[in-house]
């Protein structure tokens, strides 16, 4: 199993402005995920990019991924209120387990 | 969540007493999964499930226990309960391993007293 850290733990920004955290992992990678958590909430998956991508788009999210540095960020652009959330990334190499980190909680400030 | 649902949404039961959590999916999903979920732990497997009646221990499986005997149910079991299991409690569905995203219930929210 293998583990994404997020970085920063905590976000605060205000509406319009753009949200950008980051996720390490260690080893080889299959491919890197993006999840959301409302408050209350079960994770959304956002979106997924696959180890020979260095870039992917979904509507106002870009993901890039350095898998020389072991590396990925997430940017939320001109985000809104309902962006308020936890974050998480998940990392998937050989193994089908999952194993999460303890995310980037994002508020955004109206 | 479409496709996938859990219940019961809340409970509270007593310390020693048996529980059991429901998670049914409607997208035949080879994969199901049982996370927790705590303050400053994150979110921590419990069991996983690769098939009918195929399952396997996550890193938090202590005092659970899983049975899936058909692909669109997977139970999760506390044996006895104790007040270290109050919880959020997660169910998760794949249609595989590799390059595909997960699809998570709503949660079920566990108290043990």
């Amino acid at each position: 199993s293998q583990q994404g850290e997020e970085d920063p733990q905590a976000l605060s920004i205000q509406e319009g402005e753009n949200a950008t955290m980051n996720c390490s992992y260690k080893t080889s990678i299959n491919n890197l995920q993006w999840y959301r958590q409302n408050s209350g909430r079960g994770l959304v998956h956002l979106i997924l990019i696959r180890s020979n991508e260095r870039e992917k788009h979904s509507g106002r999210l870009r993901v890039t991924l350095d898998t020389s540095k072991k590396s990925s960020s997430l940017l939320i652009t001109a985000s809104r209120a309902a962006d308020t959330a936890s974050y998480f990334c998940y990392t998937q190499g050989g193994s089908e387990k999952l194993v999460f980190g303890k995310g980037t909680k994002l508020t955004v400030n109206p | 969540d479409a496709g996938i649902t859990q219940s019961p949404r809340h409970k509270v039961t007593e310390t020693g007493t048996p529980v059991t959590l429901r998670c049914h999916q409607t997208e035949n999903h080879r994969y199901m999964y049982w996370y927790r979920q705590d303050p400053g732990h994150g979110l921590r497997l419990i069991h996983y499930s690769y098939g009918v009646k195929d399952t396997d221990k996550g890193e938090v499986s202590d005092g659970y226990s899983v049975s899936r005997s058909k692909t669109e149910d997977f139970l999760l079991t506390l044996e006895s309960a104790t007040s270290s299991q109050t919880s959020v409690y997660f169910c998760a569905i794949s249609p595989g391993t590799v390059n595909y995203g997960y699809t998570f219930g709503s949660g079920t929210r566990l108290t043990v007293v």
